[in-house]
């Protein structure tokens, strides 16, 4: 069972646009979320990531949207650029050690 | 620093063969973390170490995976006997307690 869900698989951006990422999650119990984003013959590399106490964090271009109650948060690059074309992972922690990975979304930012 | 390192970069063997993976963390974290990537199920825990020991293997998918970490600096995965729904890439992870992880940068696993 899937508990941290990417439902779009790809999604394709014209540089300078917003991309928009989704992900949702059904464990009530996470309380921080991560977006990892990994390149082609690489592992993936930490991005963002925001506490359940908040509701938005940004980083530069990278912002990332929490709704507690939707059990929903996306992450939105804006202004794209062709070298954010990359597979992006969201992923979930209960506090425990781990974390829990959805099944990425792959970005392609065209010219 | 080198970051986490794992070899093979890729690996090919036939069904049935034994298959090790390697992994050296980065020094200093204490927490070691294997992952598997497919398509249908994005990057899946297999097992993670805290100061050498084994944590959770709840993801291990059958006996089929073992794994150690002998020492802080090296963990290595094994299948035997392999199959080919076992082709995948494998990832490596480390990570302190309040960092996050640090991701090698795979082994590529096809059985034939």
């Amino acid at each position: 069972d899937q508990q941290v869900k990417q439902n779009s698989p790809s999604l394709s951006v014209q540089e300078g646009r917003i991309s928009i990422l989704n992900c949702d999650y059904t464990n009530s119990m996470f309380d921080y979320f991560l977006w990892y984003k990994k390149y082609p013959a690489e592992g993936p590399t930490f991005l963002i990531s925001i506490s359940s106490i908040k509701d938005k964090n940004e980083d530069g271009r990278f912002t990332v949207f929490l709704n507690k109650s939707a059990k929903h948060l996306s992450l939105h690059i804006v202004p794209s650029q062709p070298g954010d074309s990359a597979v992006y992972f969201c992923a979930a922690s209960d506090g425990t050690d781990k974390l829990i990975f959805g099944t990425g979304t792959r970005l392609q930012v065209f010219p | 620093d080198a970051g986490v390192i794992q070899s093979p970069r890729h690996e090919v063997t036939e069904m049935g063969q034994e298959v090790t993976l390697r992994c050296k963390p980065i020094s200093g974290h204490d927490y070691l973390f294997w992952y598997r990537q497919t398509m249908m199920r994005g990057l899946e825990l297999l097992i993670y170490f805290n100061n050498n020991v084994p944590i959770d293997d709840s993801g291990m998918p059958e006996d089929r995976f073992s794994a150690k970490m002998p020492n802080a600096s090296f963990s290595t995965l094994k299948i035997q006997p392999s199959e080919p729904r076992d082709s995948a890439v494998y990832f490596c992870a480390s990570s302190t307690l309040t960092d996050t992880q640090y991701f090698g940068p795979g082994t590529r696993l096809t059985v034939l």
